[in-house]
């Protein structure tokens, strides 16, 4: 089963309007991972945040994170039609490099 | 550096057929990873490697499936018999610490 879980599984929004996703998670984590896909692409690493921080900023990208209740979401603000795709977020299992992924989120964002 | 390179991106074989793909991870990564992504199941973990060494297949379906690192820039999963069912993405990433790196996928379709 999947340990991350993303919400909603579909989110559309006008170019400049601010996109939420939310993702829990069932287990203890050291780290929680932002990912995006773009159609018929690879993953692509936005952002880190550690279980000790609770919110992290990137450019137009800002990540909270709340392990008392196994919750983090992604804000993107301003949004742009380039943002278009899907949203994962992952959580690693163990110290290792192991990851496991939500079912993401798709956003789209009309011109 | 290239990123991580997949081959083939295509492939369409018949059921009961041996499938190869390929993986070349990005050089002086440690870790890398095979992942499978339908719409039905998402993004799961197949197997990964640390140095090389297969540390967790648990996420293999069955024996059809193996996977071989026998050096550190090239990494193939098989897939043999083939069956319609195993029609999906195959991503291969790769990693140095927590942000994994991903190829752009292989589509096999199994007819």
């Amino acid at each position: 089963s999947q340990q991350g879980e993303e919400d909603p599984q579909a989110l559309s929004i006008q170019e400049g309007e601010n996109a939420t996703m939310n993702c829990s998670y069932k287990t203890s984590i050291n780290n929680l991972q932002w990912y995006r896909q773009n159609s018929g692409r690879g993953l692509v690493h936005l952002i880190l945040i550690r279980s000790n921080e609770r919110e992290k900023h990137s450019g137009r990208l800002r990540v909270t994170l709340d392990t008392s209740k196994k919750s983090s979401s992604l804000l993107i603000t301003a949004s742009r039609a380039a943002d278009t795709a899907s949203y994962f977020c992952a959580t690693d299992r163990n110290a290792g490099n192991m990851l496991t992924f939500g079912g993401g989120t798709r956003l789209m964002v009309k011109p | 550096d290239a990123g991580v390179i997949q081959s083939p991106r295509h492939e369409v074989t018949e059921m009961g057929q041996e499938v190869t793909l390929r993986c070349k991870p990005i050089s002086g990564h440690d870790y890398l990873f095979w992942y499978r992504q339908t719409m039905m199941r998402g993004l799961e973990l197949l197997i990964y490697f640390n140095n090389n060494v297969p540390i967790d297949d648990s996420g293999m379906p069955e024996d059809r499936f193996s996977a071989k690192m026998p050096n550190a820039s090239f990494s193939t999963l098989k897939i043999q018999p083939s069956e319609p069912r195993d029609s999906a993405v195959y991503f291969c990433a790769s990693s140095n610490k927590y942000e994994q790196y991903f190829g752009p996928g292989t589509r096999l379709t199994v007819t």
